[in-house]
């Protein structure tokens, strides 16, 4: 069963406005992970954040994790038409260094970023 | 250049013909995966590797099968594909001891007809 779920299912922007998506998640995670598909492609690996962190940036990324809530926004400020992909957010719910940890993903939001 | 790489990138096929899917990466990883991608479904693990000989099944293994002979290559097999395992597979490699990010390969299209 999935983990994560993405919200909204799709986005449609234009070019320098920012982007923000949600994921949901059920149960407790050792860290959070956003990865990017462009059409038909392999997931990109973006960010990642930790159990014990609340906010993180990467460039245009800025990743925040709530675990109270087990909910994670991402936002992509200043978008760009390359920005155009869809954005899949993936729980890691491992608990120990020893065990192997599956990554749960979710259905992804599908962005569109319009010149 | 580091890389996961997967052969065939498109596959047609007819129920019951034996395929396999190959995998490899030069990043010396420990672990690898499978996955398949669905509309509406995400990303659904088939089966995973620690390390040589060591897999395991994920959350959707069955009609697949897979080995781990050599640290590089991690080969997904069908043995009868069927029309429901028409799917879009992604094959993933990364470190232990890491925090479990994955570097995914271009993806293979299945179509089992």
């Amino acid at each position: 069963s999935q983990q994560g779920e993405e919200d909204p299912q799709a986005l449609s922007i234009q070019e320098g406005e920012n982007a923000t998506m949600n994921c949901s998640y059920k149960t407790s995670i050792n860290n959070l992970q956003w990865y990017r598909q462009n059409s038909g492609r392999g997931l990109v690996h973006l960010i990642l954040i930790r159990s014990n962190e609340r906010e993180k940036h990467s460039g245009r990324l800025r990743v925040t994790l709530d675990t109270s809530k087990k909910s994670s926004s991402l936002l992509i400020t200043a978008s760009r038409a390359a920005d155009t992909a869809s954005y899949f957010c993936a729980t890691d719910a491992r608990r120990t260094t020893d065990s192997w940890g599956k990554l749960q993903f979710g259905a992804g939001t599908q962005v569109v970023v319009t010149p | 250049e580091a890389q996961v790489t997967q052969n065939p990138r498109y596959l047609i096929t007819v129920t019951g013909k034996k395929l396999t899917v190959t995998c490899s990466q030069n990043m010396n990883h420990e672990y690898m995966s499978w996955y398949r991608q669905d509309p509406g479904l995400g990303l659904r693990q088939i089966y995973y590797s620690m390390n040589v000989e060591v897999t395991d099944k994920g959350d959707v293994p069955e009609g697949y099968k897979v080995s781990r002979k050599e640290k590089r290559n991690f080969p997904l097999i069908l043995e009868s594909p069927s029309p429901n395992q028409t799917s879009l597979y992604f094959c993933a490699g990364f470190l232990a001891g890491g925090y479990n990010e994955q570097f995914f390969g271009p993806g293979t299209r299945l179509t089992v007809l």
